[in-house]
């Protein structure tokens, strides 16, 4: 079974400052997703990465790929307030299509 | 271009009644899923329709849930009886395809927020 875990679970950051949140998952998938998660609103697709060693970036945040970790990293470069959310990383099962998502990262950053 | 479109925005029933949501996909997408997303969980995919027929329904407690998608656009999710811990957000998601050389982006609608008591 596939399992996609993230961490941290909970993050409460300085403006200013630099973080890093890690999806792990247990096994191939084809292709794996960022969304963002306002309280109370629905997912907003924030990065599609396909390819092992995939980059993509957006203002502040960078996300990358490296399918033989199984590892996904979504960077946040000097958090300003409007980044605060939750964010979750998601993965499709090889040769399905099914999507598996994350356990979510609370982000809250302190101004 | 209009969103994926949910409604009710909001439902209170009581155990053991019925309840059904409406989901409208972005135009022309052929693909769609529903999710159900516990608080402070991520979302599980419940069902996913490509057109008219199911892709995959492996995760639908098929003994309370159903789902159709009828001519391949609207769908609706219904739960017949709700128990206490069908309180959930009830996601729905449309995509342009499932595979292929596309990123499979899927869009999200604003979700139905159920509360059984």
């Amino acid at each position: 079974e596939l399992k996609v875990e993230q961490n941290p679970l909970f993050l409460s950051m300085q403006e200013g400052k630099n973080y890093t949140i890690y999806c792990n998952y247990s096994t191939t998938s084809d292709r794996l997703y960022w969304y963002r998660q306002d309280p109370g609103k629905s997912l907003e697709s924030l990065f599609v990465l396909l390819s092992n060693g995939a980059v993509k970036q957006e203002g502040r945040l960078m996300a990358s790929l490296d399918t033989k970790a199984r590892l996904s990293t979504l960077h946040i470069t000097a958090a300003v307030h409007d980044l605060s959310a939750t964010y979750f990383c998601a993965v499709i099962l090889s040769g399905t299509y099914k999507y598996i998502f994350g356990t979510g990262t609370r982000l809250k950053v302190l101004a | 271009e209009a969103g994926v479109a949910q409604s009710p925005r909001y439902k209170i029933i009581e155990k053991r009644q019925s309840v059904a949501f409406w989901c409208n996909p972005i135009s022309g997408h052929a693909t769609l899923y529903w999710y159900q997303q516990i608080l402070g969980q991520g979302p599980k995919l419940l069902i996913q329709f490509q057109n008219n027929g199911v892709v995959d329904d492996s995760q639908l407690p098929k003994d309370r849930f159903s789902a159709e998608r009828l001519k391949g656009v609207d769908s609706t999710l219904k739960i017949q009886p709700a128990k206490l811990e069908d309180s959930a957000v009830y996601l729905c998601a449309s995509s342009l395809e499932i595979f292929g050389n596309s990123y499979n982006e899927q869009f999200f609608g604003p979700g139905t927020r159920l509360t059984v008591l």
